[in-house]
């Protein structure tokens, strides 16, 4: 069992609704990130978060506001979204932000989220 | 412009067989090269990784070979089974960087057929 927990697993909303996606890891890592999965795409990093400060937003609209309250739980807040929106939002977590060979990233299951 | 380019986009495999998926990069300051494993409902999970002063590195009947001068770097999975059908992603990043900012490849979706 991955010991990256997302919720909810499947998420389907309106272009006006406002929802939230939740990660929590129990890995004692410093570092969290969201990232972006779409079909047939790369995965695209959206947000860092080291020690609970951003260090990283990849230019993404700011529809999607990241919030992480401490180093075990992140959040993304959605509001007006659109179609082009829908994809997998997975969560990662790693010991550190700094890439080093013994510190991989563990991800989530990801949120599935469709906006209609 | 995409910085790792994967291939084949999807592949299929006789039980036994052996897959091959490849990856090529421009960036000659990457020196990680991960590969994650991804099956249907769940999130990726790190396969197997390799530094460029090695080049090959084998656990199991994975093994990722290296060709520096060409930059490209390979998987193969030996006597392939029905339960290595998954999506396979190249990365690559360098140390030091943002561990987040690992370079993906746009996956290979693999089926070994029993």
């Amino acid at each position: 069992e991955t010991g990256v927990t997302q919720t909810p697993r499947h998420l389907v909303m309106g272009m006006t609704n406002k929802k939230s996606l939740k990660c929590e890891q129990h890995l004692g890592h410093n570092a969290m990130y969201w990232y972006k999965q779409s079909a047939k795409k790369p995965l695209e990093l959206m947000f860092v978060y080291n020690f609970k400060e951003q260090t990283e937003n990849n230019s993404v609209p700011s529809r999607f506001s990241p919030e992480c309250p401490n180093s075990s739980h992140l959040f993304l807040h959605l509001h007006t979204l659109q179609p082009e929106d829908s994809a997998l939002y997975l969560c990662a977590s790693s010991q550190d932000e700094t890439t080093s060979y013994n510190s991989p990233l563990h991800f989530g299951n990801g949120t599935r989220l469709t906006v209609t | 412009q995409q910085q790792v380019k994967q291939s084949p986009q999807s592949l299929i495999v006789q039980k036994g067989g052996i897959s091959i998926i490849n990856c090529a990069y421009e960036n000659t300051a990457f020196d990680y090269f991960p590969w994650y494993q991804q099956f249907p409902g769940k999130g990726p999970a790190l396969l197997i990784a390799i530094r460029p002063d090695v080049s090959e590195k084998k656990e199991g009947r994975f093994t990722i070979s290296f060709n520096k001068s060409a930059k490209q770097f390979s998987l193969h999975i030996m006597d392939s089974q029905p339960g290595d059908s998954a999506t396979y992603f190249c990365a690559a990043t360098y140390r030091g960087s943002t561990l987040g900012r690992l370079y993906f490849g746009r996956g290979t979706q693999l089926t070994v057929w029993p």
